[in-house]
């Protein structure tokens, strides 16, 4: 079975604070993805990532930024966090490079982190 | 026009009910879906996976395609308390690398 861990379940910071939320997953996939959740929002994508060191901006990049040293680790940055940021974090990981309708774009999802900025 | 839209609910059931959950997408060129299923606290996890018109089915869950009108509707029967989550609707977009998500229906099966 995939699976995807997140550091922490609950995180509790104060504005102005350097927050990093670490996501790690064990089935080698190529792609690794990071979402916040709010309620009436949905999903939405902050970065993802095809690779080892590099990066691709979501549709909601700012304020945030990642790191991808190894592949199966894809960490999320709260340079400054703000009360705007305080959300559900969750990371995921997709197998496929390429779309193929066989399924490997599937995302794997970790339990997420529920992220509350004072 | 956003990419998915998905009525968010809530809507609250009787136990053995069977359950019409619906997504509408703009454009005509995705081919790819899937039905994931969130509980309360937890990540999302797929439940279903379908890449063409008609339907597809899985237990109690069928998922329906249709192109021409650009609808995604997942169906429950016999629904139960078990099935009380958050349903959200997701289509491959992005070249195969991305999903788009509807923004959920909280689902709940009350006894």
């Amino acid at each position: 079975d995939v699976k995807v861990t997140q550091s922490s379940r609950y995180l509790v910071k104060r504005t102005g604070e350097k927050v990093f939320l670490e996501c790690v997953q064990d089935m080698d996939h190529e792609n690794m993805f990071w979402y916040r959740q709010d309620p009436g929002l949905g999903l939405r994508l902050i970065y993802f990532s095809y690779d080892v060191k590099m990066k691709e901006k979501g549709d909601i990049p700012e304020g945030y930024s990642v790191s991808r040293e190894k592949k199966e680790r894809f960490s999320l940055i709260l340079e400054s966090a703000s009360t705007n940021q305080t959300s559900m974090y969750l990371c995921a990981s997709s197998q496929a490079k390429y779309t193929s309708g066989s399924g490997r774009e599937t995302q794997y999802f970790g339990p997420g982190t529920r992220l509350l900025v004072l | 026009q956003k990419e998915v839209e998905q009525d968010p609910g809530p809507l609250s059931v009787p136990e053995g009910a069977i359950v019409s959950l619906n997504c509408t997408y703009s454009n005509s060129a995705f081919q790819y879906f899937m039905w994931y299923r969130q509980y309360s606290r937890k990540g999302p996890e797929l439940l279903m996976y379908t890449y063409s018109s008609g339907n597809k089915e899985d237990g109690r869950f069928t998922a329906q395609v249709d192109k021409s009108s650009k609808y995604i509707s997942l169906f429950i029967r016999d629904s139960q308390p078990s099935d009380s989550a958050t349903y959200l609707c997701a289509i491959v977009t992005g070249g195969g690398n991305k999903l788009t998500f509807g923004t959920g229906t909280q689902l709940k099966v009350e006894l």
